[in-house]
C-alpha cells in the first residue's frame, strides 16, 4: 500500500490565477494519476503522469490547462492555470504500483478548489 | 471497452438491517474489480477487490462482496449496517495487469444513507 499525502486541502482562489496542486508518496510508485470530481459525482481521469515521460492527457484535457510534473518516483503537482469558476472541483491524486505487484489503485486525501 | 455501471444513485438502509450497493461490469477478458468508499471532504479509500479465487471477497469494515460471473455483477454487502456506513460508494473495473495502458474505470457512485 502507499500513504499519499496531497497539498493543499482546499483553496478559494480568483478566477484567472493559477493553483498548483502536490502529491508526495511515501514510496516510489510507477504510475500516478490525476482526477477531477464534481461533488457528489464520480471521478473523471485528467491525465497520467509517467516519471522520465510527458503526461498523457484524456479527452477535454489540455497540457496548457492542466501542466503536470513528475520529476522522480515520489512526486507529482497538478496546475489548474487560468482558473475560473468551472474549474470549481475536487482534485484527487492516486498511485499504481503495477510491477511491485499491486493491484488497486491508492488515492490522497482531495484538494477542494473553489474559484470566485 | 471496459465499463461498470452502478443502477442506484442512492440507497436508504435502516441500522441494523442488512445492505447491498449494486455493480455491473463490462470487459473483455477477466476482470479485476474493486470497491472505494469516500466519506465527506476525504479522498477514496480501498474497501476490497476481486483478482481471482474465491468468488466472495472480504474487506473493511466488516463489507463484503460477491464476483458472480454469470450475471457480471460484483454486488457490496454488509449484513449489519452502521450510521457511520452512510458515504459514497465507488465500483471500480480493470481489465487485467498485463496491458500497462489500462486505465481503472469507475462507476458514477452510489449515496448509501443509513437512517438510525
Amino acid at each position: 500500500s502507499a500513504v499519499i499525502s496531497q497539498k493543499p486541502s482546499r483553496d478559494i482562489c480568483q478566477r484567472g490565477t493559477s493553483l498548483t496542486i502536490q502529491c508526495q508518496v511515501d514510496s516510489q510508485v510507477t504510475m500516478m494519476f490525476w482526477y477531477r470530481q464534481q461533488p457528489g459525482q464520480s471521478l473523471t481521469l485528467i491525465a497520467t503522469a509517467n516519471q522520465g515521460s510527458e503526461a498523457t492527457y484524456e479527452s477535454g484535457f489540455v497540457i496548457d490547462k492542466f501542466p503536470i510534473s513528475r520529476p522522480n518516483l515520489t512526486f507529482s503537482t497538478l496546475t489548474v492555470s487560468n482558473m475560473s469558476p468551472e474549474d470549481s472541483s475536487i482534485y484527487l491524486c492516486s498511485v499504481e504500483h503495477r510491477q511491485a505487484g499491486w493491484t488497486e489503485a491508492f488515492f490522497g486525501q482531495g484538494t477542494r478548489l473553489t474559484v470566485v | 471497452a471496459q465499463s461498470v455501471a452502478q443502477p442506484e444513485d442512492q440507497v436508504n438502509v435502516a441500522e441494523g438491517n442488512p445492505l447491498t450497493v449494486k455493480c455491473t461490469y463490462s470487459v473483455s477478458g477477466n476482470p479485476y474489480l474493486f470497491w472505494y468508499v469516500q466519506y465527506p471532504n476525504r479522498g477514496l479509500q480501498f474497501l476490497l477487490k476481486y483478482i481471482t479465487g474465491d468468488n466472495l471477497v472480504k474487506g473493511s469494515y466488516g463489507f463484503e462482496a460477491e464476483f458472480n460471473k454469470s450475471q457480471t455483477s460484483f454486488h457490496l454487502k454488509k449484513p449489519s449496517a452502521l450510521v457511520s456506513d452512510s458515504a459514497l460508494y465507488f465500483c471500480a473495473v480493470r481489465e487485467g495487469l498485463m496491458n500497462r495502458d489500462d486505465k481503472i474505470i469507475f462507476g458514477k457512485g452510489t449515496r448509501l444513507h443509513i437512517l438510525p
